[in-house]
């Protein structure tokens, strides 16, 4: 059974950058069915997707993301990662790392999440 | 303010059959993506309930059911439970944006 799992610092402080990891158990990484994508809730409000990647490196993110994100795979270790830059306490969320079925497709599953607050 | 739109929140008695809407656009649904829907219990990670408009994953009971029509989608929840308190998202896929986007979310109360 597929399973992921977000880990990184839960807490980051304003205009420094927001590193996360997600681990795939129970599945390759390599698959050249999916996407893996990242998404997040800020505290009380709904979902937004962030961006995704292939295994091969190619990714497409949210435009409204764009210029501060970067999503990487590492296939050899079964994980891919999100670095967001300059973050402000809007970035504060519970952020999901999630199977991205294909690219106008679901998400299946999700991970657990993991709160990062933004704060000094 | 979200892409799609969902009602905030809904309610229904036990037993009683639901719906929860969720409109878009003709860059999205419109243009004849497939939507999504998802169930989101309180302190949880989402979970896929409806894929590809109307097909349920494994597990799922047949009490859920969804459609899709013009640049609208909705969710049907049948003999509604108290278990099925939580909140429902809808997604789809944007070609403006060239990425997926979701509705706001409704909070299903069963009273």
């Amino acid at each position: 059974q597929l399973q992921l799992q977000e880990s990184g610092p839960g807490l980051v402080k304003p205009s420094e950058t927001l590193s996360l990891s997600c681990t795939v158990s129970g599945g390759s990484i390599s698959s050249s069915s999916h996407f893996w994508g990242w998404l997040r809730q800020p505290p009380g409000k709904g979902l937004e997707w962030i961006g995704s990647i292939y295994y091969s490196g190619s990714t497409y993110e949210n435009p409204s993301l764009k210029s501060r994100v970067t999503i990487s795979i590492d296939t050899s270790k079964n994980q891919f990662s999100l670095k967001m830059r300059s973050v402000t306490a809007a970035d504060t969320a519970v952020y999901y790392c999630a199977r991205d079925v294909v690219t106008t497709g679901w998400f299946d599953p999700w991970g657990q999440g993991a709160l990062v607050t933004v704060s000094s | 303010q979200s892409v799609l739109t969902q009602p905030p929140s809904v309610s229904g008695a036990p037993g009683q059959r639901i719906t929860i809407s969720c409109t878009g656009s003709s860059s999205n649904i419109g243009a004849g993506y497939d939507v999504h829907w998802y169930l989101q219990l309180p302190g949880t990670a989402p979970k896929l309930l409806i894929y590809a408009n109307n097909n349920r994953p494994s597990g799922v009971p047949d009490r859920f059911s969804a459609s899709k029509s013009g640049t609208s989608a909705s969710l049907a929840i049948a003999g509604l439970q108290p278990e099925d308190e939580a909140d429902y998202y809808c997604q789809s896929y944007d070609s403006s944006l060239s990425g997926s986007v979701f509705g706001g979310g409704t909070k299903l109360t069963v009273l």
